[in-house]
């Protein structure tokens, strides 16, 4: 069974700290997606990771990807309180599949 | 920016009856998912579809699920006697591609509520 799973699922820090997220996955996947989403909001893209090693950054997240390890990391630099919602990651273990992580609950606390 | 609408934003329905939930995905894509999320849970893949026929479907996509893509621009799910455990966020989906550069995009969603 496909199995995505993320740690931690509740996060709590404080705003000016780093942290990162793990994924794993179970299955061969050469490509990995990470979303967030506000409550009661839509899902919105941050990256796609595409190969081994891939490396993205945007602002105050970073997301890397080791295939061989079935671990993808999403690191938060000096976390400000805008960055508080549900990070998701997912894989897609074939062309037209999706399977999401149970998410990580991130607050950022002043 | 284009981006995937649907309609309801909230759809409220007594138990056993049908839904329709509508999607409207940007108009360049060619693969539309549909997915759902049960309150506080995580986002699950329900079924996939490009060249009007389904491509994948996961075990919740069961026989009281169909989709359709009815006119050039609309992406329908229909559930057909709708039960309490139905109740959930469901998220359309869009994408250009379903190859390797794939990223989906996503709709608001539609609540549903099953009374």
């Amino acid at each position: 069974e496909l199995k995505v799973e993320q740690n931690p699922l509740f996060l709590s820090m404080q705003e000016g700290k780093n942290y990162t997220i793990y994924c794993n996955y179970s299955t061969t996947s050469d490509r990995l997606y990470w979303y967030r989403q506000d409550p009661g909001k839509s899902l919105e893209s941050l990256f796609v990771l595409l190969s081994n090693g891939a490396v993205k950054q945007e602002g105050r997240l970073m997301a890397s990807l080791d295939t061989k390890a079935r671990l993808s990391t999403l690191h938060i630099t000096a976390a400000v309180h805008d960055l508080s919602a549900t990070y998701f990651c997912a894989v897609r273990p074939t062309n037209n599949d999706m399977r999401f992580g149970a998410g990580t609950r991130l607050t950022v606390k002043p | 920016e284009p981006e995937v609408t649907q309609t309801p934003s909230h759809q409220v329905t007594q138990m056993g009856q049908e839904v329709i939930l509508r999607c409207v995905p940007i108009s360049n894509h060619l693969y539309f998912y549909w997915y759902r999320q049960i309150l506080g849970q995580k986002v699950e893949f329900l079924v996939s579809f490009y060249n009007n026929e389904i491509s994948e479907k996961s075990e919740i996509f069961d026989d009281q699920f169909s989709v359709e893509r009815p006119d050039g621009s609309n992406f329908t799910l229909k559930i057909r006697s709708t039960k309490l455990e139905d109740s959930a966020m469901y998220f359309c989906a869009s994408s250009e591609r379903g190859a390797q550069y794939n990223e989906q995009f996503f709709g608001p969603g539609t609540r549903l509520t099953v009374l």
